[in-house]
């Protein structure tokens, strides 16, 4: 199957760590992604990881992966108001030239 | 430089017609995509394209027709539209031969049916 599943929704306040998580249901994913959506703006890729690695960090930016449970994580540090966004994440199955999306996860940064 | 550009980025049209949404990218990506977000923002992928060809075909009804003139363009034409087709369509462009086909998004073009 080609499930991806996330959380709705996301409170935390500005200056705390937000995690984020996605679940995912094919294990033959080569390439996992996190994309961030502003109000009335396109996606804008924030990272992605490789099935093969447990974790990548990218200045606040840290994913977690974790293959036995197909689990993934976006965790960000020092959340600030911009961050408020939705954030998807997304696998690309090997031979497949397309992403399937998680819902997304509606991330609200209270000052 | 706009990367993926699409055009109208909104569209309000009455039920029955046909309409067209234009999409170029300019990074010399040799595949590209149309995606439908709904109103509960879930994406779905449509179609998608490698050097003008069609290699996915999502189920989408035959109303929709993308057309690819070049491998920078991708188009998509709608035929006979319905309420139901309201909903904001992204392109999008990668290059695969690239292992993360890191996909790049246009804005978005929001289409409300009327």
């Amino acid at each position: 199957g080609e499930d991806v599943e996330q959380s709705l929704f996301l409170s935390v306040r500005e200056g705390d760590s937000s995690v984020i998580n996605c679940t995912y249901t094919d294990s033959s994913s080569t390439y996992l992604y996190w994309y961030k959506q502003e109000p009335g703006a396109g996606l804008q890729l924030l990272t992605y990881i490789f099935s093969n690695m447990d974790m990548k960090q990218d200045q606040r930016l840290t994913v977690l992966l974790n293959k036995k449970d197909k689990h993934l994580s976006l965790r960000i540090a020092d959340t600030q108001t911009g961050d408020s966004a939705i954030y998807f994440c997304a696998e690309n199955l090997r031979g497949r030239r397309a992403l399937t999306f998680g819902s997304g996860t509606r991330l609200q940064v209270q000052p | 430089d706009t990367a993926v550009s699409q055009t109208p980025k909104y569209l309000v049209t009455q039920m029955g017609n046909d309409k067209s949404i234009k999409c170029e990218q300019n990074l010399g990506h040799d595949t590209m995509y149309w995606y439908k977000q709904d109103s509960k923002k879930f994406l779905k992928i449509m179609f998608s394209y490698n050097n003008k060809e069609l290699i996915i075909n999502e189920t989408v009804p035959n109303r929709f027709s993308p057309k690819s003139p070049d491998k920078a363009h991708l188009n998509l034409h709608i035929n006979s539209l319905e309420l139901g087709d309201s909903a904001v369509y992204f392109c999008a462009s990668s290059q695969e031969d690239r292992g993360a086909a890191e996909a790049f998004f246009g804005q978005g073009t929001r289409l409300t049916v009327v």
